[in-house]
């Protein structure tokens, strides 16, 4: 079914620190993911995606682990600046695309 | 590429109004769109999936008389909110696909505001 929180969790570092944020996902036949970022009062934007026949996927300073086992995703972006503040959501897609939104974490980047 | 618009960013009305929000795929043709609502600080929830040509697929607990889609183009989709409500107030973001792969790529999204 679809995600539904009733509030944000929140993650807070200092510039230049790595973040990581992490996803759990509920439909194992799931097989591709990805990750959006979403600016307040903006439309998500897409940061990276991986296939479920991957574990790890590098982009420009951004990479995605999948841990098929625990159903578990996690987003790490290296030298966090403050315009990666924003709303991080993955998604879940099993076929077609029709994508299921995790609940999203709050990142806050501390100058 | 892969840019998605929509019109208006925001809107706002009188309750018992209907609204139209136009999502425009720009630069490719989309054959899949789709309608999200998202209250603030909550996930983007699914509305509807609309194939060009034919009647959108709603999600449970979505009037489809109440949130009306038409995919006429493979560049346009429409939802319009008929008789709108306070409690019909939220963003929402169109997102366009079928473009031969499996992502998404999301409109700016429109805030409506009913009084």
């Amino acid at each position: 079914g679809e995600s539904v929180g009733l509030h944000l969790p929140t993650l807070s570092v200092q510039e230049g620190d790595n973040s990581i944020i992490n996803c759990a996902y509920s439909n194992s036949a799931s097989d591709y993911f990805i990750w959006y970022k979403q600016e307040s009062g903006k439309g998500p934007q897409f940061i990276i995606d991986i296939r479920s026949n991957m574990d790890k996927r590098q982009g420009q300073r951004v990479t995605v682990l999948l841990n098929k086992t625990v159903k578990h995703l996690s987003l790490q972006i290296a030298a966090t600046q403050p315009g990666d503040s924003a709303v991080y959501f993955c998604a879940e897609n099993t076929g077609g695309s029709r994508l299921t939104f995790g609940e999203g974490t709050q990142l806050t980047v501390n100058p | 590429g892969a840019v998605v618009s929509q019109h208006p960013s925001r809107v706002i009305c009188k309750s018992g109004t209907s609204v139209k929000i136009e999502c425009r795929s720009l630069d490719f043709q989309a054959t899949t769109m789709f309608w999200y609502r998202q209250f603030p600080k909550q996930s983007l929830m699914l509305m509807a999936t609309s194939n060009e040509g034919s009647k959108a697929t709603y999600e449970q607990g979505v009037e489809k008389d109440k949130f009306l889609i038409n995919h006429a183009s493979l560049t346009l989709s429409t939802l319009t909110v008929t008789s709108a409500h306070p409690e019909d107030s939220s963003f929402y973001i169109c997102s366009a696909g079928g473009r031969g792969g499996r992502e998404q790529f999301f409109g700016p999204g429109t805030r409506l505001t009913v009084l």
